[in-house]
């Protein structure tokens, strides 16, 4: 059964400084990996996907990368700012079905 | 540009009470979900609807109901509510489900059985 686990469960660090988010997942065989992110009392907003093919995608001050063989996948930001602050989840998607398997987010503070 | 839209908001009912969560989307897309998220977890699917027509059982579908009404919303609705069904739920829509499309949320109903 596939399993995405992110740690830590929650980081602060001061503004400015680039960051990296873990996602480990069971189980290599996955269509895609997508990271979201979710702000206090609001939905979740598409931030990355990456499909099983590729090993990285890049927005803005966003690169997520993927390794597969490794389950793991990683969201790096760059500078970061204080409008950075919220919690990230990871999602996996097993062979193009339609259930995503959610790892429980990481909520990230950052100082100003 | 609303995207998808949830009703209520909040919502308190008693157990046994019955209620239905509106959703909405005006991005012309085929597939709707609706998943809960409790504390310390990750999203689970309730129900999924892959286009008009056709809904289908997701992670914990038990104590739930959909209907797809049209292409554009995807109600759920608890029956008989009880607290274990105490959560946030967020309705999602993707264009498609077979091409791994990102998912776009609606800011979720918080709900609290007594």
């Amino acid at each position: 059964k596939q399993e995405v686990t992110q740690i830590p469960a929650a980081l602060s660090v001061p503004e400015g400084e680039n960051l990296v988010l873990n996602c480990s997942f069971t189980d290599s065989a996955i269509y895609n990996l997508q990271w979201f992110r979710q702000d206090p009392g609001k939905g979740l907003t598409s931030l990355l996907l990456i499909q099983s093919s590729q090993r990285e995608q890049t927005s803005g001050r966003l690169n997520a990368s993927l390794d597969k063989s490794s389950g793991r996948s990683t969201l790096y930001i760059a500078a970061s700012q204080p409008g950075d602050s919220a919690t990230y989840l990871c999602a996996v998607n097993p062979d193009s079905n339609y259930q995503l398997i959610w790892g429980a987010g990481t909520k990230l503070i950052i100082k100003p | 540009n609303a995207g998808v839209t949830q009703t209520p908001k909040f919502q308190v009912l008693k157990t046994g009470q019955s209620m239905t969560l509106q959703c909405a989307q005006d991005m012309n897309h085929n597939s709707m979900y609706w998943y809960r998220q409790d504390p310390g977890m990750g999203l689970r699917l309730i129900y999924y609807s892959a286009s008009e027509g056709t809904t289908d059982k997701g992670e914990v579908p038990n104590g739930y109901n959909v209907s797809r009404l049209n292409k554009r919303e995807f109600s759920l609705r608890l029956e008989s509510a009880a607290p274990s069904q105490t959560s946030v739920y967020f309705c999602a829509s993707s264009e498609s489900r077979g091409l791994g499309q990102p998912q776009h949320f609606g800011d979720g109903t918080r709900l609290s059985i007594l």
